[in-house]
């Protein structure tokens, strides 16, 4: 059974540049979250949906944006990128939006 | 505010106990978390806890205290795979995970 997917792995943009991420949950888990994580700390809420409506935002500018599509799948945007949004992008699902995260490998996004 | 509070990082020799704790002030909990993470991948769930007490798992234990707003992971017969981030996360709410900033583990032959 796959787990959760990713894609890009990894993806290089330069600052003013938009980005989308995107995210598969495991099969028959309705929510995604979204987190960023900078190197040596651990993982910043942004977003999280459950059953396609956005149930909780983190504290992030309105630069950064989601969605979930009727398949639970799900996609992180950043408009107008600063060199700052360089980190690594986890997305999580789980069965409700409370129960054990399993995360995905992450989307290593760099901006120069 | 919300804060989750860890050390930054840990020293341990193979086949030793350590113990990470985690102290926590959240405006909400529904439950604590650790997760695991090696340097470059994506966390890996290790432990949930909701009430107080000792949840055991193999070499791995988490204990939860709601009253001091405390938690530890206990981690046995320390291997060298062990080192890692280890990563303490309260479910604040329905919808998030609030992170600590993780524990670095190391361990030492």
């Amino acid at each position: 059974d796959a787990g959760v997917t990713q894609s890009p792995t990894h993806l290089i943009k330069t600052r003013g540049q938009q980005v989308t991420l995107r995210c598969s949950p495991i099969s028959g888990h309705k929510s995604v979250s979204w987190y960023q994580q900078v190197l040596g700390q651990g993982p910043q809420f942004i977003f999280q949906y459950y059953e396609k409506e956005e149930r909780g935002r983190g504290n992030f500018p309105d630069r950064f944006s989601a969605r979930q599509f009727p398949n639970y799948s799900s996609e992180l945007n950043v408009n107008a990128l600063l060199l700052g949004d360089s980190a690594l992008y986890l997305c999580a699902s789980s069965l409700r939006g409370v129960s054990e995260a399993f995360f995905g490998q992450g989307t290593r996004l760099t901006v120069v | 505010g919300q804060n989750i509070d860890q050390p930054t990082e840990m020293t341990a020799t193979e086949g030793a106990i350590v113990q990470i704790n985690c102290t926590y002030q959240t405006s909400g909990f529904n439950g604590l978390f650790w997760y695991q993470q090696h340097a470059g991948e994506a966390p890996t769930f290790l432990s949930y806890n909701v009430l107080d007490g000792l949840e055991e798992k193999g070499r791995f234990s988490s204990f939860l205290s709601r009253s001091k707003g405390y938690s530890y992971l206990l981690l046995k017969e320390l291997q060298m795979k062990d080192s890692a981030s280890y990563l303490c996360a309260v479910s604040s709410g329905t919808y998030k995970y609030i992170f600590g900033t993780g524990t670095r583990l190391k361990v030492l032959a």
